[in-house]
């Protein structure tokens, strides 16, 4: 296992609220990203990180902002929870080309009521 | 027009029946093919890959890919109860680190 660690890993939030999930690794890898996966979408990228402070929007990054202010740490803010971001949440992780396989956490599921 | 596309299911096959997963794709650039399988309420996991054109096998598992046509396959032999998961496939180009993946394509192998 490549050591990725989201929390919380479940989570009910209210509309309008601020929601902040976290990722965590252990392998000193380069690269990770924020994905959400809902049915009929699959996963579908959010904002992605190249290295420490550097970040990238993906194709669904509306409404989410991300921060990595260390190799091994990456967050994803909600700022202003809605109903449509209900969704499971994953993070992911890779060293970067060439090697292009992907380890992904456990998930959070994120509920906004 | 999305860069891969794929079948999201549900596929639903008895034990040791021989399944056959598909995806295309539109992106030529592609070289790696990759295969994640995702078991419910976690997160995918490396399944196999290949590289370029051909077929690839590993156990009851083959992937098979054909650049002239963008089309990649995984078949799998005698399947079992416990290879039900969601399958997604994801086409990367060897010098990119944007990871793309398929919907996925949910498959149901009844005992």
């Amino acid at each position: 296992d490549a050591g990725i660690t989201q929390s919380p890993r479940h989570k009910v939030t209210e509309t309008g609220t601020p929601v902040t999930l976290r990722c965590h690794q252990t392998e000193n890898h380069r690269y990770m990203y924020w994905y959400r996966q809902d049915p009929g979408h699959g996963l579908r990228l959010i904002h992605y990180s190249y290295g420490v402070k550097d970040t990238d929007k993906g194709e669904v990054s509306d409404g989410y902002s991300v921060s990595r202010s260390k190799t091994e740490d990456f967050l994803l803010t909600l700022e202003s929870a809605t109903s449509s971001q209900t969704s499971v949440y994953f993070c992911a992780t890779s060293r970067g080309p060439p090697d292009t396989e992907a380890f992904f956490g456990q998930g959070t599921r994120l509920t906004v009521v | 027009q999305k860069e891969v596309e794929q079948d999201p299911g549900p596929l639903s096959v008895p034990e040791g029946a021989i399944v056959s997963l598909n995806c295309t794709y539109s992106n030529s650039a592609f070289q790696y093919f990759m295969w994640y399988r995702q078991y419910s309420r976690k997160g995918p996991e490396l399944l196999m890959y290949t590289y370029s054109s051909g077929n690839k096998e590993d156990g009851r598992f083959t992937a098979q890919v054909d650049k002239s046509s963008k089309y990649i396959s995984l078949f799998i032999r005698d399947s079992q109860p416990s290879d039900s998961a969601t399958y997604l496939c994801a086409p990367q180009m060897d010098s990119s680190y944007k990871l793309i993946f398929g919907s996925g394509t949910r498959l149901l192998v009844r005992p």
